[in-house]
């Protein structure tokens, strides 16, 4: 199957300051989704981003499909951003079943 | 819209015990998956639906797992017997294939084997 790698696997913040997650996949997907676990354990979808670059507020998610990565950058970082920061691309080529990787938790300080 | 809903939200039981998590997709997606989130091991795919049918069940981790969705509406995640091992977050989600498969996830079902 499809090996998913983050990178950084922790990461802290102070409030204000910008940071940029990486996730590399091993194969060719035509599906990946990044998504914010917050502390409470919800998991919510920021993007679904197979190529090209995405935009939502204070995020922005970019994936370069043909050197196998993406990027999820968040500016202005706030304490609500603190969280697990998931990536999942499809579990095999030509499926769209999502597998995820282990994550990068981020803790923004006040 | 209504989210996916799961329930319980919580759940202690003891070892031995039937355990049965209950999930409701959001209405009109076609496909529902179950997922198990422990530290060690993340975020495990253990079986997913289409159109209420099972495709993949090959991360269920044993015979003692069992997963039902008798209608598109509806669906279940049984445990019998459970072993503390059993312990974790299990979360349901559900996608649209013509939607992109842009996934959505309930809150969980935080389930303790004692």
């Amino acid at each position: 199957g499809i090996q998913v790698e983050q990178s950084p696997p922790d990461l802290i913040l102070q409030e204000g300051a910008n940071s940029t997650l990486r996730c590399n996949f091993s194969d060719s997907v035509n599906n990946l989704q990044w998504f914010h676990q917050n502390p409470w354990g919800q998991l919510i979808n920021l993007f679904y981003i197979p190529s090209g670059t995405k935009q939502n507020g204070r995020l922005s998610a970019t994936t370069v499909a043909t050197e196998r990565y993406s990027l999820l950058y968040i500016s202005s970082s706030q304490t609500t951003d603190s969280g697990v920061y998931f990536c999942a691309v499809p579990a095999r080529g030509g499926s769209y079943i999502p597998t995820f990787g282990r994550g990068t938790s981020l803790i923004v300080h006040p | 819209d209504a989210g996916v809903i799961q329930s319980p939200r919580h759940e202690v039981t003891e070892m031995g015990q039937e355990v049965t998590l209950r999930c409701k997709p959001i209405s009109g997606h076609d496909y529902l998956f179950w997922y198990r989130q422990t530290m060690m091991r993340g975020l495990e795919l253990l079986i997913y639906f289409n159109n209420n049918v099972p495709i993949d069940d090959s991360g269920m981790p044993e015979d003692r797992f069992s997963a039902k969705m008798p209608n598109a509406s509806f669906s279940t995640l049984k445990i019998q017997p459970s072993e503390p091992r059993d312990s974790a977050v299990y979360f349901c989600a559900s996608s649209r294939q013509d939607s992109g498969n842009t996934i959505y996830f309930g809150e969980g079902s935080w389930l303790t084997v004692v």
